[in-house]
C-alpha cells in the first residue's frame, strides 16, 4: 500500500516568513495529493490539492509543487500570519486501487507574531 | 448544505466496555470513511463504507467494526475498549467520484479510563 512521509513534524517561523512542508510517497500510481489544515480543536479542512498532470498550483499565499519522478510534493506558505498556525496534513491517493487517501503524520506550524 | 455531523462529541468509557459512534455524511455523499487521530500518529485509516458495503479496511484489530445504513449514515463500534483506544475519531464523507475532497466531521473525543 501507499506510504506517506511528512517533514518536519514541527515548524516554527516568524510572522511574514515563508514555511515549507515536504512529503514523499511510495506508490507511483498515486495521482491525487490534497493538503488539509487542522486548527486546534477543529476538523481538518482541505486547503489545496494537486493532481499528477500538474506540477504546481497556487492559491493566494499557498502553493503546492509536485515532482512525480522523485515522488515528492511540498506545501509553500508565503507571508505567514498567526492564523496560519495549525497542523497541516499531506495525503496521497492511489489511482488504480483504493482511492482512500493515505495521510502523513502532520506538521505543527507555529507562526510567532 | 449541512456538513458532516458526528455524535456524540465527547465520550468517557471504562476499559472493557464497548462504544458506538455515529456519523451523518453530507447529503448526497455515499462514501464514509473513519479515522483515528492520536498525537504524533496523524490520521490512521480505519475503514470506508460505500452503499452499505465496507469497501476498504485499514490495519486495526477486529474490535473495530462499522456499518452503513441505506441513508448513508454510518456507525463505528469498538468492543472491549483498551486505554490505547483513547483518541479523536473522525469520519469523512465524499462523493462517489474518485479522488475528490473528503469533508470531515468535528470528531468524537473518546477517553477510556
Amino acid at each position: 500500500g501507499e506510504n506517506v512521509e511528512q517533514h518536519p513534524s514541527t515548524l516554527s517561523v516568524q510572522e511574514g516568513d515563508s514555511a515549507v512542508i515536504k512529503c514523499t510517497y511510495s506508490d507511483s500510481a498515486s495521482n491525487y495529493f490534497p493538503w488539509y489544515k487542522q486548527e486546534l480543536g477543529k476538523r481538518p479542512q482541505l486547503i489545496i490539492d494537486i493532481r499528477s498532470n500538474v506540477g504546481e498550483k497556487k492559491d493566494q499565499r499557498i502553493a503546492v509543487t509536485l515532482n512525480k519522478t522523485a515522488k515528492h510534493f511540498s506545501l509553500h506558505i508565503t507571508e505567514t500570519q498567526p492564523e496560519d498556525s495549525a497542523v497541516y496534513f499531506c495525503a496521497a491517493s492511489e489511482a488504480g486501487g483504493s482511492y482512500i487517501p493515505t495521510f502523513g503524520r502532520g506538521t505543527s506550524l507555529i507562526v510567532h507574531p | 448544505k449541512a456538513g458532516v455531523t458526528q455524535t456524540p462529541r465527547y465520550l468517557i468509557k471504562t476499559r472493557g466496555q464497548q462504544v458506538t459512534l455515529s456519523c451523518s455524511p453530507i447529503s448526497g455523499h455515499r462514501s464514509v470513511s473513519w479515522y483515528q487521530q492520536t498525537p504524533g500518529q496523524g490520521l490512521q485509516f480505519l475503514f470506508e463504507y460505500f452503499s452499505e458495503t465496507q469497501r476498504n479496511k485499514g490495519n486495526f484489530p477486529g474490535r473495530f467494526s462499522g456499518r452503513q445504513f441505506s441513508n448513508s449514515r454510518s456507525e463505528m463500534n469498538v468492543s472491549t475498549l483498551e486505554l490505547g483506544d483513547s483518541a479523536l475519531y473522525l469520519c469523512a464523507s465524499s462523493s462517489s467520484a474518485l479522488n475528490t475532497e473528503a469533508f470531515f466531521g468535528q470528531g468524537t473525543r473518546l477517553t477510556v479510563v
